[in-house]
């Protein structure tokens, strides 16, 4: 069965850093592309940027390049999702998803979300 | 860059048919493929129509997708609805280099 489990739900403050993790299961994880996608609160869903696990190749949307890091452990098929320094403005949940490629092909299946909160 | 344009919400009677309008700014709609996902309250979202019309497997055939090259749109429609298809609509499509989710549909099953 195809998983994808994220790491818990963060409270962190503004500056500080976090990375959130996204552990695939049940196959080949180098041979799929994982992506971010942001929801904040009563919002609709954000494409943040894609890596593929196999050869660490990585995409970004405008609207995200240089505001966050993606990076994956093909050896223990974990995708990760950071932030250097947060904002109030990065509290949202946060899902990854499966591809089979960059682009084209639908997300089908997700994690579980997890859900940022960034508070003074 | 694009955008995907979708009404904010729907409502419609159980056992109707609705449609909810996905519409590309720029750039042809036919040229790259428009995806589907539902997102029920609380969940995380599914797909119920990739590739323009196709469904994946559980996906009950009462849902269908299909684009209008004349209005630049995709287009979801639900038929039979249930109150169980009460959920958010998102329509996703792609360029050379992003890809672009749509604003999101909030369906109601009144």
């Amino acid at each position: 069965e195809v998983q994808l489990v994220q790491s818990g739900a963060e409270v962190k403050k503004p500056g500080e850093s976090l990375n959130i993790s996204c552990k695939g299961s049940g196959y080949s994880f180098t041979s799929y592309w994982i992506g971010w996608v942001r929801q904040i609160p009563g919002k609709g869903l954000e494409w943040m940027g894609i890596i593929y696990p196999g050869d660490s190749d990585t995409r970004f949307s405008p609207s995200f390049q240089g505001q966050v890091t993606i990076s994956a452990d093909k050896s223990i098929s974990t995708a990760y999702l950071q932030w250097s320094s947060l904002k109030a403005s990065d509290t949202a949940m946060y899902y990854c998803a499966r591809s089979e490629d960059g682009y084209a092909s639908p997300f089908d299946y997700w994690g579980q979300g997890t859900l940022v909160t960034v508070s003074s | 860059n694009f955008m995907l344009t979708q009404p904010h919400s729907v409502s419609e009677s159980p056992g109707k048919t609705v449609t909810i309008s996905c519409t590309r700014s720029s750039g042809s709609i036919a040229t790259n493929f428009v995806q589907w996902y539902q997102q029920r309250p609380g969940s995380a979202p599914t797909t119920v129509i990739y590739e323009d019309n196709q469904r994946p497997s559980g996906v009950p055939d009462r849902f269908s997708g299909s684009i209008d090259s004349s209005s630049n749109s995709a287009s979801l429609t639900i038929s039979g609805l249930k109150t169980e298809d009460e959920a958010d609509y998102y329509c996703q499509s792609y360029d050379s280099s992003k890809r672009v989710f749509g604003g999101g549909t909030k369906l109601t099953v009144l």
